[in-house]
């Protein structure tokens, strides 16, 4: 079964610090770019990040340049979001996203069920 | 930055209707037009890839169409599991969604 779990959501503090991770299994993962997209609550989806399937290409949305980073360690199926200085308006349910291509065609066919990250004093 | 605004926001219909949720691009996309759909405490899922092509998996009752600035969704009957809510994407941009409501 195709599957991707994300874990690391938490409760952090204004101006905090956070690594999200995203498990995979049930396919090649290095042959897949991958996602990070996040949903605030009660509002829409708002994509954050793209990385190759080699991870020599990543790709930020302009409200977390700076300071998140993703990342990901194929050896270990495994897709990572560093996420630093964080703001209340951080506040979301992240979830990963595998795409149909290794350059990232944007094209989201398998997604995980999410991590809550909560920016709050 | 291109912007996608779809439309309506919300809309009441009933099972077997017909329904189209148009997304409009700020400018030229080609066809790289994406349609997700998501049920309350769920991830998306995704329905049509490329403007028009029906990802493995979906009913046939799901279509997609248009290209340039100018996309639709269409259910051709809508059944009860169809009451969710619709977000078209293009590249790192999503509309604000369509909720799709039971009349």
């Amino acid at each position: 079964e195709v599957q991707l779990v994300e874990s690391g959501g938490v409760v952090v503090q204004p101006g905090g610090s956070l690594r999200l991770s995203c498990a995979a299994s049930g396919f090649t993962f290095d042959d897949y770019a991958m996602h990070w997209v996040r949903q605030a609550p009660g509002k829409g989806l708002e994509w954050v990040s793209l990385i190759s399937w080699d991870g020599g290409s990543t790709y930020y949305a302009d409200s977390v340049k700076g300071r998140f980073t993703i990342s990901r360690d194929n050896s270990k199926n495994s897709l990572y979001l560093q996420m630093n200085s964080l703001r209340a308006e951080d506040t979301a349910l992240y979830y990963c996203a595998k795409d149909i291509r290794p350059d990232g065609g944007y094209y989201m066919d398998v997604w995980g069920k999410g991590t809550t990250v909560t920016v709050s004093s | 930055d291109i912007q996608m605004t779809q439309s309506p926001s919300s809309l009441s219909a009933s099972v077997g209707d017909r329904v189209t949720i148009t997304c409009r691009a700020s400018q030229s996309i080609s066809s790289y037009l994406n349609w997700y759909q998501q049920k309350p405490g769920k991830a998306p899922k995704l329905l049509i890839y490329a403007a028009s092509s029906l990802q493995s998996g979906v009913p046939s009752r799901f279509s997609g169409s248009g290209s340039g600035t100018d996309f639709t969704l269409t259910i051709s009957s809508l059944q009860p599991e169809d009451f969710a809510t619709y977000y078209c994407q293009q590249k790192d941009t999503f509309g604000q969604g369509t909720k799709l409501e039971i009349k």
